[in-house]
């Protein structure tokens, strides 16, 4: 199993908090992404990062902001959830060239 | 935002039977395209990654090809089982700073 863990596995938060995931990797991989799972539209790109401190937006960018001091740890954080962003959320890493994404488990979050 | 389309949205298949999907992306500057097997509950985990036109690859009964000058691949399932029943995502590789952007998948249910 690749490893990258996500934290926490679940939440439930009141509409107005800020709300902050994490995605830890011990593989030492270059790319790490923050996708959300939405019905009829399957993965949708968040935020993704290229390398430390490297950060770009994805499609649904909005509402949400990344950080990634370290190799191993990017962070995704909601800075005022709301209810549209009730979702599950996957982190994903991938090595160098075209290769592939290897899924965390996921973070199931209910903004009420 | 680039369009990554998959057809149809869901598939029903009788057992035994073979079946094929499509994704379409955007034929200029392509990279590659992954493609991915998604059972409820659990996370995405990858088939195969694509990278150059005429590509074919294939993992036991499934297989894929690759059309990067009119901008398509195939999945085709051979001689379906229960167990194939899934969602299968593809992705497309947007540049070279690692942008990773899914289709809304083909959901595939099996019956016995």
């Amino acid at each position: 199993d690749a490893g990258i863990t996500q934290s926490p596995r679940h939440k439930v938060t009141e509409t107005g908090t800020p709300v902050t995931l994490r995605c830890h990797q011990t593989e030492n991989h270059r790319y790490m992404y923050w996708y959300r799972q939405d019905p009829g539209h399957g993965l949708r790109l968040i935020h993704y990062s290229y390398g430390v401190k490297d950060t770009d937006k994805g499609e649904v960018s909005d509402g949400y902001s990344v950080s990634r001091s370290k190799t191993e740890d990017f962070l995704l954080t909601l800075e005022s959830a709301t209810s549209s962003q009730t979702s599950v959320y996957f982190c994903a890493i991938r090595t160098d060239g075209p290769g592939e994404l290897f899924f965390g488990e996921g973070s199931r979050l209910t903004v009420l | 935002i680039l369009n990554v389309e998959q057809s149809p949205q869901s598939l029903h298949v009788q057992e035994g039977d073979s079946t094929n999907f499509t994704c379409s992306f955007p034929s200029s500057n392509f990279y590659a395209l992954h493609w991915y097997r998604w059972e409820t509950a659990k996370s995405p985990e990858a088939l195969f990654v694509m990278t150059l036109n005429g590509d074919e690859k294939k993992k036991g009964r499934i297989s894929a090809t690759l059309n990067t000058k009119e901008g398509y691949s195939y999945l085709y399932i051979k001689g379906s089982q229960p167990e194939d029943s899934a969602t299968y995502l593809c992705a497309f590789l947007v540049d070279s700073w690692g942008k990773l952007q899914f289709g809304a998948g083909t959901q595939v249910v099996v019956t016995p």
